[in-house]
């Protein structure tokens, strides 16, 4: 089955600061990657997605890079606010079918 | 995006008793829901897939006969944890796709927290 790596495991930023979090996946045959939100005791949120047959998608603040060759994808946080902090989880899975998800990444951005 | 509402949020039970968690996609109608159990400062663990008239699908390493899933209608599943004990405690979510919006995109619905004592 697939298997998602994530890191860093914590991230601790300045405001304003960029951040990126890197993901690795194992099942050459996974073409959907999301990025969730999560905010402590709350449900998982959807920030961005990317599937396989483009390499980068953008939305305001936030970016993800997907490199299929080397199975790995990225979410890149720029200009970060204090409410960016949360942990965010990196999913790899093939469209109809199930999600693997990273261990998480927590991300602190300080004032 | 799609809504998925949980019911119960929260729940305190007594070991040995059974609890029933609702997952309800509010305005679409899903064929397939997951369920997944997460524990503090933990991943999401997929436990199960719910498909709408027909048999869960579980991961491997999970009881179907303690948690029991039922997916009776096109907007509602149920899990069910039997006999639980206090390891049973944690959070369980549930996530749901509108195949009107994305084949692949699943939506969660806020979690249901659950303690047995």
């Amino acid at each position: 089955g697939e298997n998602v790596e994530q890191h860093p495991s914590t991230l601790s930023v300045q405001e304003g600061d960029s951040a990126v979090i890197k993901c690795t996946y194992s099942d050459s045959a996974s073409n959907y990657f999301p990025w969730y939100k999560q905010e402590l005791g709350k449900r998982p949120q959807l920030i961005i997605d990317i599937r396989s047959n483009v390499g980068e998608k953008k939305d305001q603040r936030i970016a993800v890079t997907l490199n299929k060759t080397a199975k790995h994808f990225s979410l890149h946080i720029t200009e970060t606010q204090p409410e960016d902090s949360a942990v965010y989880f990196c999913a790899a899975g093939r469209g109809y079918s199930t999600l693997t998800f990273g261990k998480g990444t927590m991300l602190l951005v300080s004032p | 995006g799609a809504v998925v509402s949980q019911h119960p949020s929260w729940v305190i039970c007594k070991s040995g008793t059974s609890v029933k968690i609702e997952c309800r996609s509010l305005d679409f109608q899903a064929t397939t829901m997951f369920w997944y159990r997460q524990f503090p400062k933990q991943s999401l663990m997929l436990m199960a897939t719910s498909n709408e008239g027909s048999k869960a699908t579980y991961e491997q390493g999970v009881e179907k006969d303690k948690f029991l899933i039922n997916h009776a209608s096109l907007t509602l599943s149920t899990l069910t944890v039997t006999s639980a004990h206090p390891e049973d405690s944690s959070f369980y979510i549930c996530s749901a796709r509108d195949p009107g919006l994305s084949t692949d995109t699943q939506y969660f619905g806020p979690g249901t927290r659950l303690t047995v004592l």
